[in-house]
């Protein structure tokens, strides 16, 4: 099976800029994760979505991200505008989505490289 | 919320030998236990899994034990390889939630 894609693979922009990542996960998979992953870190989770619904995005800097499931497949997060500290790579994964969700291995794309000047 | 530790943060060990890669957790309800390989540009992939009603599970070179009482899982990997070198991530859910915390990884080199 196709694995979880994202695109693009590297995003050099300046402060205050904005940038779209975009994620297509694994087909019939009903839970994409979008996650942040420092440099010399694990990944953390900015936000999780069931089918097309929010299920929980307490980590998410509202303020500056924002992130949508187009019909309950793909997805986009946004962030406008970007500051230094937004370096990292933006990991998107999917689950089947069955059980608690958590409990479910998640697969990931390659991410997506951003670096801020 | 859940705190995932790990430990080492590195480690080197020469070819054929085994390593072990330690993590500890704050919730005594987890069930699910996760262990991840990356390799560098590319995305975390999931190498095993335990869950909590079993206390060891092995896929050839690679095994994981559950200590539920102590709140602590290990990664043991036998006969090392090259291609084992990459960085290593546990993960675990809080029993409220669904989000998985991961541990702060530990970068593994084998040596030939």
């Amino acid at each position: 099976e196709a694995g979880v894609a994202q695109s693009p693979r590297y995003k050099i922009i300046e402060k205050r800029q904005s940038v779209a990542f975009w994620c297509n996960p694994i087909s019939g998979h009903a839970t994409l994760y979008w996650y942040q992953q420092i440099l010399g870190q694990g990944p953390k989770l900015l936000i999780q979505f069931q089918n097309n619904g929010v299920v929980d995005d307490s980590q998410l800097p509202k303020d500056r991200f924002s992130a949508e499931r187009l019909k309950g497949v793909d997805s986009t997060l946004k962030i406008q505008p970007a500051k230094l500290e937004d370096s990292a790579v933006y990991l998107c994964a999917s689950s089947w989505g069955g059980g608690t969700g958590a409990d479910q291995p998640q697969h990931f794309g390659d991410g997506t490289r951003l670096s801020i000047l | 919320g859940e705190n995932v530790e790990q430990h080492p943060s590195t480690l080197s060990v020469q070819e054929g030998d085994s390593a072990v890669i330690k993590c500890t957790y704050s919730d005594s309800a987890s069930n699910y236990f996760p262990w991840y390989k990356q390799e560098l540009g590319k995305g975390p992939q999931l190498i095993i899994d335990i869950r909590s009603n079993v206390g060891e599970k092995k896929d050839q070179r690679i095994a994981v034990t559950l200590n539920k009482t102590a709140k602590h899982f290990s990664l043991h990997i036998t006969e090392t390889q090259p291609e084992d070198s990459a960085v290593y991530f546990c993960a675990a859910p809080p029993w409220e939630g669904n989000k998985l915390t991961f541990g702060g990884g530990t970068r593994v080199l084998v040596k030939p």
